[in-house]
């Protein structure tokens, strides 16, 4: 058990919807990220926050955003969703947020859409 | 598009054998990670290098980096049924936060 949990496990939903994906991070850690793995694309980083403030942007298209709040969990929201955005959304987090730590991952968010 | 680009994408090995996965990589790095990923679940670090590093070991893992030809390994010796898994490596470069995760090596060990 990694300590990084994120809900839902799966979710389903159809072109044009809005979802929100939720992570909570290691007990200590301060820095969450959020990644997208798809057959075609691998493992892409799409953004990383770090106690509270972005710290790091990848591959995240403008329809996604994301947030940390203040008790340092995350949020992932995408919108306008498309049928290339069936993926597993994956958050990770690290104590301080130097790419050299480790980071531990959840289990992911498989969405599908329909 | 990938940082690092790892060969084989797949090896099937039978239980007991080494195994060997490469890693090569684009641009100077800081520091280079290795993960592993069971189905369907989140990554899991195993080990990493620092690029002063030349060979870091860890249990059945040896890890080498070789930073003038833009590469590692990752051996596992004595592979076992559990070792089954997906690897990836993933490297830090310059002054970015960013990690960047290749393409990774799908390893069945044979029981």
């Amino acid at each position: 058990d990694s300590g990084v949990t994120q809900t839902p496990k799966h979710l389903i939903t159809a072109t044009g919807q809005r979802v929100t994906l939720r992570c909570s991070p290691r007990s200590g850690d301060l820095s969450v990220y959020w990644y997208q793995q798809s057959l075609d694309q691998g493992l892409q980083f799409l953004i990383q926050y770090y106690n509270g403030e972005e710290r790091a942007k990848g591959n995240i298209l403008e329809r996604f955003s994301a947030q940390q709040f203040p008790d340092l969990h995350s949020e992932l929201n995408l919108s306008s969703l498309e049928l290339g955005d069936s993926a597993l959304y994956f958050c990770a987090s690290s104590p301080g947020g130097a790419p050299y730590q480790p980071q531990h991952f959840g289990d992911g968010t498989r969405l599908s859409i329909l | 598009s990938q940082q690092g680009e790892e060969d084989p994408q797949a090896l099937s090995i039978q239980e007991g054998e080494n195994a060997t996965m490469n890693c090569s990589y684009k641009t100077s790095i800081n520091n280079l990670q290795w993960y592993r990923q069971n189905s369907g679940r989140g990554l899991v670090h195993l080990i990493l290098i620092r690029s002063n590093e030349r060979e870091k070991h860890s249990g059945r893992l040896r890890v080498t980096l070789d930073t003038s030809k833009k590469s590692s390994s990752l051996l596992i010796t004595a592979s076992r049924a559990a070792d089954t898994a997906s690897y990836f490596c993933a490297t830090d470069v310059d002054s970015s936060y960013k990690l960047i995760f290749g393409s990774g090596t799908r390893l069945l060990v044979r029981p």
